[in-house]
């Protein structure tokens, strides 16, 4: 049982937009920066967004974060069948000290 | 370029140890915290432990504190994670990642717990 709460599975049709959320609680997102990872099938898992709502260099902006509450969320517009992937947040936790990272959601583009 | 190479990976019975190495180039490794997260077959990612820059913080996850110890050296641009007492749950992909926002991962080691 992950600490922070994702669906396991998500779909939507080509040119769409969908919304991934992350619910948490106030030791981790409601405390601390949201990062979150697109992982390809067989691939390592890349950074997609940090600090809630930065997009690194060379990541597509049809990429969207956004935090509030103890609750984040990846938006991800004009869907592609290259984004078929898992997708995963992360945060500090303070409780814990440590990282936790959110069960993952499988996104399917039908 | 960024790159880092995970190495140390293999099969081992449980109870048994394994170091994994991580060797980092393209960046100022001394200047950055460093993490170990892993991937059990067909399953989520799990932060493992992360070490400070120049090693004074040091964290784990609860589910390896006590077994196993991260380190590192900074002459050598190197990570480390020695893995004692292994169990079978400890059977995944061990990813080397670089500093607060994971960013960017190596291609991983596998480590199988069998007997």
């Amino acid at each position: 049982q992950s600490v922070l709460t994702q669906p396991p599975s998500m779909s939507e049709v080509p040119r769409q937009r969908v919304t991934i959320p992350c619910s948490g609680s106030s030791s981790n997102i409601g405390s601390n920066a949201v990062n979150w990872y697109q992982q390809l099938p067989g691939k390592a898992p890349k950074l997609l967004m940090y600090n809630d709502d930065l997009v690194p260099s060379g990541v597509s902006d049809r990429f969207s974060g956004s935090k509030s509450g103890t609750s984040a969320s990846l938006a991800i517009s004009g869907l592609q069948s290259e984004d078929e992937a898992a997708y995963y947040c992360a945060v500090w936790d303070d409780s814990l000290k440590g990282w936790v990272f959110g069960g993952g959601t499988k996104l399917t583009v039908l | 370029e960024v790159q880092l190479v995970e190495s140390g990976g293999g099969l081992v019975k449980p109870g048994g140890s394994l170091r994994l190495s991580c060797a980092a180039s393209g960046f100022t490794f001394r200047s950055y915290s460093m993490n170990w997260v892993r991937q059990a077959p067909g399953k989520g990612l799990e932060w493992v432990s992360s070490i400070s820059s120049s090693s004074t913080y040091i964290y784990y996850a609860d589910s390896v504190k006590g077994r196993f110890t991260i380190s590192r050296d900074n002459a050598k641009n190197s990570l480390y994670l020695q893995m004692n007492s292994l169990r079978a749950e400890d059977t995944a992909v061990y990813y080397c990642v670089k500093n607060n926002e994971f960013d960017p991962w190596g291609q991983g080691t596998l480590v199988t717990v069998s007997s």
